[in-house]
Parts: C-alpha cells; structure tokens; sequence
C-alpha cells in the first residue's frame, strides 16, 4: 500500500497560474522527495526535504513540510504548458534502510 | 547518455513464460532500485541494492521474482511463470550513497511488461 496520498487527484489550470499539491504520510521519515514523471521523460527529481527542514526553494518550485501533520505541499509557480504532468511525493522511512514510497500521485494539466 | 538505462524498453510474453529485465545504473552509483508501476497509480517499491548486496526486499515480491546484482554494477530482475497480474511498467533507479538520510534516485526509462 502507498504511505503517501497526493490531494489532489487531477488539478487543470491556466498557464501562469500556480499550482499547489499536497501529500499526507503516516509513518516516521528521513526525507520527502517530489518527483514529475511525464511520458516523454520518465521520472525526474524535483526537489528533496529533510524531516528538519520545513521549506525550500528551487527555481520556480517551493515545497513545505510539516512533520506533525505529516503532510508536505508542493507549489509551482506561474505554470507553463510543459509542467502538465503527475507529480509524486516520495517519502524515505526512518527505519534505517533506504524504503522510498511513493504516493498515487497528482495529474496537472497545465492549459496553454 | 550516461543515465540509467532499461533493457528492454518493452516486452509483450505470453502466461507461464520466464522474462528477465536489465538495469544499467550511473556508472558511479552504489544503491541500485527496483520499482513497479501501473497505471494511475506511483510507483511501488520491490527492492534495492546496496553494492551487490539485497538489502530489502518488499512483500510484493514474491518467490516468482527474483533481483540480482552480481558485481555490483547492472542489475537483473526475473519474473518466473508470469501472470496476467504481472503486467505492469517495471521501473530501476540508482543513486549514490552520501548524507544520512539523504538518497535522490535517478530513474531509467522503465520496461513495459504485458502478459498475455
């Protein structure tokens, strides 16, 4: 079973607006990674937050992590067409060994 | 390309039959992963390597799978008397231990696998 849940499931917006997604975990983490996965490039890292971290910044991505709700979000900024893709958190369990579950997911649309 | 690559990038078999897939990881990476994927849904995790040791292995994979790493570079995952149920994107990725809880995986292109 997944440990990460993305809300929501599907999100359409204009070009140039933002975007927010969120993800829910339920068990102790070292890590919360959000991954993009689009047909023609397969799964690419976005961005990486350690469980003492509760916000960081790449580029026009900003993730926020709250590990008492277990819960992290993930905004992108002034959409383009080309960020339409799914966007996965992944979450590496503190169990001392390298587990990464991912979530089921989050499907943007981005329309031009 | 010095990425992680799949081999094959897809493979149609019928019921019953063995299928073995390949993962080529970045040449200096240590942790080697494998995942699978169906559609609509994340990936779930089956099991990884550090060097070429198996270190974990999910209930997922069951006695019908089997991953090997033998020199600690490429990996092999086999699916013994494949199932209809088995159809699915078959992801690896590979990373390079360093931080203490800190592990960004860079993923292949994955193969398609469909059982007929």
């Amino acid at each position: 079973s997944q440990q990460g849940e993305e809300d929501p499931q599907a999100l359409s917006i204009q070009e140039g607006e933002n975007a927010t997604m969120n993800c829910s975990y339920k068990t102790s983490i070292n890590n919360l990674q959000w991954y993009r996965q689009n047909s023609g490039r397969g799964l690419v890292h976005l961005i990486l937050i350690r469980s003492n971290e509760r916000e960081k910044h790449s580029g026009r991505l900003r993730v926020t992590l709250d590990t008492s709700k277990k819960s992290s979000s993930l905004l992108i900024t002034a959409s383009r067409a080309a960020d339409t893709a799914s966007y996965f958190c992944a979450t590496a369990l503190n169990t001392g060994g390298f587990k990464t579950i991912f979530g089921a997911g989050t499907r943007l649309f981005v329309k031009a | 390309d010095t990425g992680v690559s799949q081999d094959p990038r897809h493979k149609i078999t019928k019921r019953g039959q063995n299928v073995t897939f390949r993962c080529d990881p970045i040449s200096e990476h240590n942790r080697l992963y494998w995942y699978r994927q169906t559609l609509g849904q994340g990936p779930e995790f089956l099991t990884y390597f550090q060097n070429e040791a198996q270190l974990e292995k999910s209930r997922l994979l069951s006695d019908r799978f089997s991953a090997e790493r033998p020199k600690g570079s490429f990996s092999t995952l086999e699916i013994q008397r494949t199932e209809q149920g088995d159809s699915a994107m078959y992801l690896c990725a590979s990373s390079l231990s360093g931080l203490a809880g800190v592990d960004t995986q860079y993923f292949g292109p994955g193969t398609r696998l469909t059982v007929l």
